[in-house]
């Protein structure tokens, strides 16, 4: 099973500041990775697919990198609506789920 | 608009069965792959099955392998998950989930239901 890791559990940020989440995979899972947005009372929302490819209306301040096992989504200047908990997904063997990161106000 | 709306839950015992439905609408069903997403109270998000367009592939986690059950119905439009043997590990929000791709393991889940609280207890 492909494990996959998130750190830091928990990011406190400012308002307007930039957010950096890591996304760490057991073994290589190429490109095929996604993020997920999760409020609370809410179903996860697509934010990023393939890696590095925006969901259809998301805003372009998400932006995702990486391949193979290390990956990073980064949120450029964090809005209210943005503070959350976050999840990565890997889709090349079976589906496995990162732990995820909590996004709290500074 | 796509919709997703999950039903079938409750409390049950342990070692009881339960099924549950989801029920789309707003796109083209049998285009698609489907899966069953849980997370239990306060928890992340754990994959439990997914099946493909035509129920030709389906997988499963390790831990509901041999229990649990999914399948699709094109014609309706609909998603099931007949759970068998459940325990109390299994008390969750199980969440119905549309694929980008017709089969599995290609692509990821791009639209949620709200899903659906299953509750195993004595």
């Amino acid at each position: 099973e492909i494990v996959m890791t998130q750190s830091p559990a928990t990011l406190s940020v400012s308002p307007g500041e930039r957010a950096t989440l890591s996304c760490r995979a057991s073994q290589s899972v190429s490109s095929n990775l996604a993020w997920y947005q999760q409020k609370p009372g809410q179903a996860p929302r697509l934010l990023i697919y393939g890696a590095s490819t925006r969901a259809t209306g998301i805003p372009a301040r998400f932006s995702g990198s990486g391949s193979g096992t290390e990956f990073t989504l980064t949120i450029s200047s964090l809005q209210s609506e943005d503070f959350a908990v976050y999840y990565c997904q890997q889709y090349n063997t079976l589906y496995t789920f990162g732990q995820g990161t909590k996004l709290e106000i500074k | 608009e796509v919709q997703l709306v999950e039903s079938g839950g409750g409390l049950v015992q342990p070692g009881r069965s339960l099924r549950l439905s989801c029920a789309a609408s707003g796109f083209t069903f049998d285009d698609y792959a489907m899966h069953w997403v849980r997370q239990a109270p306060g928890k992340g998000l754990e994959w439990v099955s997914g099946i493909s367009w035509n129920s030709g592939s389906i997988g499963y986690a390790d831990s509901v392998k041999g229990r649990f059950t999914i399948s699709r119905d094109n014609a309706k439009n609909s998603l099931y998950l007949q759970m068998n043997s459940l325990r109390a590990e299994d008390t969750a929000l199980y969440y119905c989930a549309k694929d980008m791709s017709e089969t599995l393991f290609a692509a990821n889940a791009d639209y949620w239901g709200q899903g659906t609280l299953v509750t195993v207890s004595s």
